[in-house]
């Protein structure tokens, strides 16, 4: 199995509301990552774990906070959001920090 | 420090080929290579670590320029397959962080 598995694909949700994204990957992979991408940018690192531990937080605001349950998982709890937090967000893992990202197929948020 | 490639976008016949730069104003550790196509996940190409090694990926192929801080990405006889943003990413120090291009949009026509 080669694959990080995102889920949902879309999600519309409101300023109110609480939602979660899930990642997943059996790889063994240590590392994971969530990216934020609106269109035509690149993606931009939000978070990344390094053996279920958060080792980087590239200051993103309270809004977002993520969770790595065991070594395949991978979450992030969304809560309050505003429009312009609307975009594609990206999971990632791989064998290492630093070695060859696998990226999942993202979700598509969008933020009325 | 986001580094910096070029060109911007480029448009291609099925067969030419082209070159990406990608260029930073920090040294190097490393550069990694990513294809985007429309709608999907990035892909993984490649990764040059810093040493000027050159590396092949069927007829991709990238260098790393260590005096210029410098990775260009070659792509030759191009396939229409080749279409989407490629970005590079570059890290700065071991345990640093990627960080990537703002891309280059490559289309290949019949």
């Amino acid at each position: 199995d080669t694959e990080v598995t995102q889920t949902p694909k879309h999600l519309v949700m409101g300023m109110t509301n609480k939602k979660s994204l899930k990642c997943e990957q059996h790889m063994g992979h240590r590392a994971m990552y969530w990216y934020k991408q609106k269109a035509k940018k690149p993606p931009e690192l939000m978070f990344v774990y390094s053996y279920e531990k958060l080792s980087i937080n590239e200051s993103v605001p309270s809004r977002f906070s993520p969770e790595c349950p065991n070594s395949s998982l991978l979450n992030l709890h969304l809560h309050a959001l505003q429009p312009e937090d609307s975009a594609l967000y990206l999971c990632a893992s791989s064998p290492g920090p630093l070695w060859k990202l696998f990226f999942g197929s993202g979700t598509q948020l969008s933020v009325l | 420090q986001q580094p910096v490639q070029s060109p911007q976008a480029v448009i291609l016949r099925e067969g030419e080929d082209a070159v990406i730069n990608c260029s930073s104003s920090k040294a190097l550790y490393s550069v990694h290579w990513y294809r985007q196509k429309h709608g999907e996940a990035p892909v993984f190409l490649m990764i040059l670590l810093k040493g000027g090694e050159q590396k092949g990926h069927d007829k991709i192929s990238a260098s790393f320029n260590e005096k210029k801080q410098q990775s260009s990405l070659y792509l030759t006889a191009s396939q229409l397959s080749y279409s989407g943003t490629y970005f590079c990413g570059t890290v700065y120090n071991q345990g640093g962080k990627l960080i990537f291009g703002q891309g280059t949009e490559l289309s290949v026509k019949p």
